[in-house]
């Protein structure tokens, strides 16, 4: 069965622009969660998206957002790029979300997103 | 507020030696505690969880850990090391209060030396 999917795996963007990272969870997984991982430090949460809808979100700005497509895959977006954006940006799935549940999440190999 | 800590940046062991990783948490309620390992330019892997029941927790590539509630702690344990066990390693709790959200502690880098 195929893991986490996400993609690109690389990016390269500029100060002020846009970028948008994708991710398919495991097959079967209704819940997806955004992680980033700044180089030398754990991954921190972003958002979690269960069943379409927003579970959590982090201490991250408004230029951080996500969505939840009906097929379960997911978006994040980050607007007006800063240089301390660059990092690792990690999908994971799990088959529960909320509260309920004891379930691990799942990671993909992540985006490698690069800000000049 | 939740929060893990890995005292630890880094471990050195020799091959065939046991290993601990350590970790320690903090969280209001019941702590759901997991491990996970990541290998370069790879995302992280699960390897066990703690959720309630016996203190001692068998997971993948024959990794251990214990689960301490007087000492909050969760330490990660194999009794004997392999060079490809190097990787980083890193502890977290699951914050209920915030669905499946992990808290992740800083990673710890473990160095098997053959």
């Amino acid at each position: 069965d195929a893991g986490v999917t996400q993609s690109p795996t690389h990016l390269i963007k500029t100060r002020g622009q846009q970028v948008t990272l994708r991710c398919s969870p495991i097959s079967g997984h209704k819940s997806v969660s955004w992680y980033q991982q700044v180089l030398g430090q754990g991954p921190q949460f972003i958002f979690q998206y269960y069943e379409k809808e927003e579970r959590g979100r982090g201490n991250f700005p408004d230029r951080f957002s996500a969505r939840q497509f009906p097929n379960y895959s997911s978006e994040l977006n980050v607007n007006a790029l800063l240089l301390g954006d660059s990092a690792l940006y990690l999908c994971a799935s799990s088959l529960v979300g909320g509260a309920g549940g004891n379930q691990p999440q799942h990671f993909g190999d992540g985006t490698r997103l690069s800000i000049l | 507020a939740q929060s893990v800590a890995q005292p630890e940046d880094q471990v050195n062991v020799a091959e065939g030696n046991p290993l601990t990783v350590k970790c320690t948490y903090s969280v209001s309620g019941n702590p759901y505690l997991f491990w996970y390992v990541q290998y370069p330019n790879r995302g992280l892997q699960f390897l066990l969880k703690y959720i309630t029941g016996d203190n001692l927790v068998k997971g993948s590539y024959g990794f251990e850990a214990e689960f301490n509630k007087s000492q909050t702690s969760f330490h990660l344990k194999k009794p004997s090391a392999l060079v490809s066990d190097s990787a980083l390693y890193f502890c977290a709790v699951r914050d209920i209060r915030a669905g499946n959200m992990l808290t992740f502690g800083g990673g710890t880098r473990l160095m098997v030396k053959p």
